[in-house]
């Protein structure tokens, strides 16, 4: 079946640190990839994605890599502001049928100056 | 920003209540998909659909029913609320199956009593 694992949270740094939330996945077939982001009181936003093996999503300074040997699609950012405080989500889509999200349970980043 | 528009924003019910929440799309949108969010779970899909009066479940779907009589609206109905169903419900669209992304409403928060 389809399932996202996602790094426990919560995650808490300072100003200008570098930040890697782990995302892993189980899949049939070959998913597109995606992190969300979701800001207080607000809905999802799509972030990035990637769709299929190798490629790179980037947005906003952060980056994710298909990687499709260790089933993985890390979330990297070199230099975190305040403004990024969020709970971040990492999903699968099934790619079949009606192009189904699987999300994992979401990190919360909360990021001090 | 998608079109995507969510009502109520909030609502307050008590156990055996019947609950109808809408959800409005203006970008028409083939593909559209209910959300319920919980801690610990992420985001988990009731049901979606394909089209006009085409619908389908998804992970969650006991005690929930929709309906989709216009491209641009998706009903989800509680038939007889209970206080498992106390959550944020998102709506999202997508445009086609395939390795396009969803797009999501702002929520609504349901609490029931």
């Amino acid at each position: 079946g389809n399932s996202v694992t996602q790094m426990e949270g919560p995650v808490t740094l300072s100003e200008e640190a570098f930040l890697t939330i782990n995302c892993t996945y189980t899949a049939t077939g070959y998913p597109s990839l995606f992190w969300y982001v979701q800001y207080p009181g607000e809905g999802l936003q799509l972030l990035l994605k990637a769709t299929k093996a190798d490629d790179k999503g980037s947005n906003k300074g952060f980056e994710a890599t298909y990687r499709k040997e260790t089933t993985s699609f890390h979330l990297e950012k070199g230099s975190v502001q305040v403004s990024d405080s969020a709970v971040y989500f990492c999903a699968l889509s099934d790619q079949t049928g009606a192009n189904n999200l699987f999300f994992g349970t979401g990190t919360r980043l909360t990021v001090i100056p | 920003d998608a079109g995507i528009t969510q009502s109520p924003r909030h609502k307050v019910t008590e156990t055996g209540t019947p609950v109808t929440l809408r959800c409005h799309q203006t970008e028409n949108h083939r593909y559209m998909y209910w959300y319920r969010q919980d801690p610990g779970h992420g985001l988990r899909l009731i049901h979606y659909s394909y089209g006009v009066k085409d619908t389908d479940k998804g992970e969650v779907s006991d005690g929930y029913s929709v309906s989709r009589s216009k491209t641009e609206d998706f009903l989800l109905t509680l038939e007889s609320a209970t206080s498992s169903q106390t959550s944020v419900y998102f709506c999202a669209i997508s445009e086609s199956a395939g390795r396009y992304e969803q797009y999501f409403g702002p929520g609504t928060r349901l609490t029931v009593t």
